[in-house]
């Protein structure tokens, strides 16, 4: 069974700290795809990045950047020089698009306050 | 509007009564998604879309009803509402066409079963 695990369940840090929020998972198959989502105070949801599993590469979108290690089960997310708009709870999810039992699995969130 | 829109924000009802909870996008997407968002258990996938008149089951089905006759909307009706599905529920779109797609969220209906 897919799984994803995000082992820390709240980070503080002072605004301009760089922060990396970790996510682990667990699949048997070849073929998935990584996510990362943030979810601010107003409770939207808000897409941040896709990874398929044959794409390793390294990911950097401003001050986001996503380290993806197939050999380690491993899509952390790192936040250079947060602010305090970066507060937010952020999930990490695995997905398997393999057919009619294909399966969206979230992590329980890492809550992130960014502090002035 | 373009974008994502969900129907009620809010809804109280009773134990028994049926519920449909309503999705509308703009981009004709392909895959349509409804989740549920509920304390220690993060977000969970209910059902999904990825056409009009195909959709499958996610991880949590039971008591729930989607039908998608149209590409932009994608409604979610639970046939006897019970406690345990008070929740947030939120819909989503997607492309799913390659390395750059992005998936897009509604805004969530907060559904109260008393």
């Amino acid at each position: 069974a897919q799984k994803v695990t995000q082992a820390q369940t709240e980070i503080s840090v002072v605004e301009k700290e760089d922060v990396t929020l970790d996510c682990v998972y667990e699949t048997r198959d070849t073929t998935y795809y990584l996510f990362w989502y943030k979810q601010p105070p107003s409770g939207e949801l808000v897409f941040l990045i896709r990874r398929n599993s044959f794409d390793e590469q390294n990911e950097i979108s401003g001050r986001y950047s996503w380290n993806f290690q197939k050999s380690t089960s491993s899509f952390n997310f790192t936040i250079t020089a947060s602010q305090v708009v970066d507060s937010a709870v952020y999930f990490c999810a695995l997905s398997e698009w393999s057919g009619a039992n294909s399966k969206l699995t979230f992590g329980k969130g890492i809550t992130l306050s960014v502090r002035p | 509007d373009a974008g994502i829109t969900q129907s009620p924000r809010y809804k109280i009802t009773e134990t028994g009564r049926q519920v449909t909870l309503m999705c509308h996008q703009t981009w004709s997407h392909s895959y349509m998604f409804w989740y549920r968002q509920d304390l220690g258990h993060g977000l969970r996938l209910i059902y999904y879309s990825a056409a009009a008149d195909i959709t499958d089951k996610g991880e949590v089905p039971d008591g729930y009803v989607v039908s998608r006759s149209k590409t932009e909307n994608f409604p979610l009706t639970l046939e006897s509402a019970t406690r345990s599905q008070t929740s947030v529920y939120f819909c989503a779109s997607m492309w799913l066409a390659g390395p750059t797609d992005t998936q897009y969220f509604g805004p969530g209906t907060r559904l109260t079963v008393l």
